[in-house]
């Protein structure tokens, strides 16, 4: 079971890039990165996913590294809403059991 | 977009009676799913539905049983509920897609707080 490690909480300021990172040391070949937001009273929300390289969309990027032993989820000039928790998960495609989606990590962003 | 309907968002319970949550997504989603939430364990798998009347535990299905007659309806079953089982329950459904496509996001509900007194 390839397990994450990510920040308990980060702080920042409206306008600010943040950068959030996950390891997972224990990928496997045929694993996915996923990153996941979480408002208070509400599930889950897909932001974005991954296997290799750069990936960007309309509200993040990541940026997995050669050996993809970690990840890196960047969201650009956050506001006040993006204070959320965010979890970062990898699974081998269809395998639902081997989802782990940890504590995540909680940002605060300040004003 | 995606609607997963938990059926209430609240539900007060005794010890020992049988509980149903109930989820109903509108996407023809193949894949659903159960979960609990508690404070910094993060989310559990406790069963997974990956087609009608198919189930599969997850990490914690100790407790709980599940029931999908319905593709769109997926059942959590608390058999006998014990106070720790209290917590934040969470459904979510999700398309099966090609592997080229990696794992499909999966869609949630708002959650069911359960608290069994």
């Amino acid at each position: 079971l390839a397990k994450t490690t990510q920040p308990i909480s980060m702080d920042s300021y409206e306008g600010q890039e943040v950068n959030i990172t996950c390891s997972h040391n224990n990928i496997a070949t045929n694993d996915y990165i996923t990153w996941y937001q979480q408002f208070p009273s509400q599930g889950p929300r897909f932001i974005i996913q991954g296997y290799k390289t750069k990936v960007t969309n309309e509200v993040a990027s990541l940026f997995i590294p050669a050996d993809r032993k970690s990840s890196t989820l960047s969201l650009p000039r956050v506001s006040l809403s993006d204070t959320a928790v965010y979890y970062c998960l990898v699974s081998l495609y269809g395998n639902f059991n081997k989802f782990y989606f940890g504590s995540g990590t909680k940002l605060n962003v300040k004003p | 977009d995606v609607k997963v309907t938990q059926s209430s968002r609240y539900l007060v319970k005794r010890t020992g009676e049988k509980v149903f949550l109930e989820c109903v997504q509108d996407m023809d989603h193949e894949n659903m799913f159960w979960y609990r939430q508690d404070p910094g364990l993060g989310l559990r798998l406790i069963y997974f539905s990956y087609d009608v009347k198919m189930k599969e535990k997850g990490d914690i299905p100790e407790g709980y049983s599940v029931s999908r007659e319905k593709k769109e309806r997926f059942s959590l079953i608390l058999e006998s509920a014990s106070t720790n089982q209290t917590s934040m329950y969470l459904c979510a459904s999700s398309y099966s897609g090609g592997r080229e496509d990696g794992n499909q996001p999966q869609h949630f509900g708002d959650g069911t707080r359960l608290s069994i007194l």
